[in-house]
Formats: structure tokens, sequence, C-alpha cells
């Protein structure tokens, strides 16, 4: 499919289980995000990635760690859930910087994640 | 510290008349800000940008505005629809190599038939 894909949509895991979330996009954008969603705080960036093997820290980073091994592909694992990573995670992507259509970022239909 | 802040958690408009969302930054580097919209159980979907150096940006039923001097800008949807229900997002950017957004936490729009 074309676009911006997530996997699991759904997942429930337990209090200190390693969980992978999925991304990927077609369209071979440089960028590509990871975002919370919370109720009272909207969309939080996690980690972002510039380019395939680079990656840099979002705002709320801790518990996260990134990959980006390939251009259409980012996971984001968490590496010992817990509790306060219950939440809504979307994936994004945009093109390399160079003008306003770069700022135009294109989210994946997200994964809602139950940390129990 | 929010630097993007929507004040209203939620707005509920009667269909056809006027809906004026509004958004407040506080840092005055921001250069490009924009709207998304977000259905339930959907990805956000990008609504319409303006640039820092335009105070105006039209878009069918949608136009922004934005009034640097007071850091704020706003969306408004002229005619409302029931379709325009949803949750939007005001974003903003500080330019630079890195495309990086920040957010508003959001208001849900009920557009009532």
């Amino acid at each position: 499919d074309a676009g911006i894909t997530q996997s699991p949509r759904y997942k429930i895991t337990e209090t200190g289980r390693q969980v992978t979330l999925m991304c990927h996009q077609t369209w071979s954008h440089s960028y590509m995000f990871w975002y919370r969603q919370d109720l009272g705080h909207g969309l939080r960036l996690i980690y972002y990635s510039a380019a395939a093997d680079i990656t840099d820290k979002g705002e709320v980073p801790d518990g996260y760690v990134v990959s980006r091994s390939k251009t259409e592909n980012f996971p984001l694992t968490l590496e010992s859930a817990t509790r306060s990573q219950t939440s809504v995670y979307f994936c994004a992507s945009s093109e390399l910087a160079g003008g306003p259509i770069s700022y135009e970022q294109y989210f994946g239909p997200g994964t809602r994640l139950t940390v129990t | 510290d929010q630097q993007v802040k929507q004040n209203s958690p939620s707005l509920s408009v009667q269909e056809g008349r006027i809906s004026i969302l509004n958004c407040d930054y506080t840092n005055s580097m921001f250069d490009y800000f924009l709207w998304y919209k977000k259905y339930p159980a959907e990805g956000p979907t990008f609504l319409i940008s303006i640039s820092s150096i335009k105070d105006k940006n039209e878009d069918g039923r949608f136009t922004v505005f934005l009034n640097k001097s007071a850091k704020h800008l706003s969306l408004h949807i002229v005619p409302s629809q029931p379709g325009d229900s949803a949750v939007y997002f005001c974003a903003a950017s500080r330019g630079g190599a890195t495309n990086k957004l920040i957010f508003g936490t959001g208001t849900l729009l009920a557009v009532q038939p």
C-alpha cells in the first residue's frame, strides 16, 4: 500500500515487557518522526530521523529506542514498558528540508498501546 | 513549557455558522504554522498552513489568520459542516534543517446539524 503504515494498530502488553512499534512509508521521505498523543498534551515528539542511520531525540525520549537502517522503516522500541507509556503513537514523515512543503508531515493511522 | 497553546479544549457550532479555532504561541522564532485535523482512530491530516511573512491564507472554506505581534493565529471555517467535526491541532516550526513541528493540545470541534 502506498503511504505510511503502522503496525500493530492495537497492542496490549505487560509492564516490563519489550515492545516494538513498526512504521513504514513508501514515499522515500527523508524525515520520519514518532509522536505520542495524550489527553491534555496534544502530540509530543519522541524521536525523529533525518535519514537512514541519523536519529535524534525529541521532547519525550526517555524509555524509547529507535533505529533507522532503511529509509522506509522507522521502528520504535519500548525496552521495558511502563504504565505511563500507555498512549496512542503516531509515526509521520516529511520531505527533505528546504521550504514550506518540507514542514508538512504525513501521519500514519496510529498504534494504540496499553501497558497493564 | 507549552510553546504552542490551544486554550479551548472544545467548541460547539451550528451547521452553516462560522467556527473559529484559536492558537497562541510563545516563541517568536517560529516562522511557519500549520493546522491539522484529526478524526477518531485516524492519524492527523494536514489542513492549511501559513508563513510568518503573511497574515492570511485561504483555502476554500478554511482561512488561517496570523497576528505576529500578538503571537496568535486562528482558523476560520465558513460555513461549518457536520463533517468538520474533529480535533484540530495547530503546529509551529522554527524552520532550519530538522522539519520538527511543535503541536498544541488540540481543540475538539463539534458541528451540530
